[in-house]
């Protein structure tokens, strides 16, 4: 099976402090996601990388950085935690051959910011 | 744009019945996949079943079977014989026939199962 690891499935933080949120995979998937969640919002898309040191700009990318320096792993990074980046935060991965491959989810990192 | 809507913020179900959750669809592509995921209050989003537009037949997984119907664009999730385990919030996701495999998600509905 595959396994998506996130580091923390609690982080309290302060505002303006630098925020680490790291993603682990295991099963060489190309194509890594983070998404941020908030009641009646769904799932959104922050960013996207679709190989080692390449990444795309999700739909709610302001704000945020990521780093993906080795294949297995997907950073996020918040510069300068703030507020209303209190949210749960999402990590998935996703092979990218073969059509409409399904994404693999870590377990979440609820992120308070106080 | 492509767009995802769950019409139902939450729902009630008796044990044992079969219950439907909506999802609608907006796209522009002629090829695209249609998902949906459980998540359970623990916050892990579970892949449960997939759907691509050329496929002619409904997908099926065990009690999760989706009603595809093309021309109205909808995509809905009918589980069969409710279970208290399967009280969760439900998302419906569609991805375009791009490379990338990006997801497009609803907003989310939350049933509970009741004995």
């Amino acid at each position: 099976d595959v396994k998506v690891t996130q580091s923390s499935r609690y982080l309290v933080k302060r505002t303006g402090e630098k925020v680490f949120l790291e993603c682990v995979q295991d099963m060489d998937h190309e194509n890594m996601f983070w998404y941020r969640q908030d009641p009646g919002l769904g799932l959104r898309l922050i960013y996207f990388s679709y190989d080692v040191k390449m990444k795309e700009k999700g739909d709610i990318p302001e704000g945020y950085s990521v780093s993906r320096e080795k294949k297995e792993r997907f950073s996020l990074i918040l510069e300068s935690a703030s507020t209303n980046q209190t949210s749960m935060y999402l990590c998935a991965s996703s092979p990218r051959t073969g059509r409409h491959q399904p994404q693999h989810f870590g377990d979440g990192t609820r992120l308070s910011i106080l | 744009a492509q767009k995802i809507t769950q019409t139902q913020p939450g729902m009630f179900v008796q044990e044992k019945e079969a219950v439907t959750l909506d999802c609608t669809y907006d796209t522009s592509d002629q090829s695209y996949g249609l998902f949906w995921y459980k998540q359970p209050s623990s916050g892990e989003m579970i892949f449960l079943i997939y759907q691509g537009s050329y496929d002619e037949q409904n997908a099926t997984e065990g009690r999760y079977s989706l009603n595809f119907q093309k021309a109205r664009k909808s995509a809905n999730l009918v589980i069969s014989a409710s279970q208290l385990g399967d009280s969760a919030m439900y998302f419906c996701a569609m991805m375009d026939g791009g490379a990338t495999n990006k997801l497009i998600f609803g907003t989310g509905t939350l049933l509970a199962v009741q004995p």
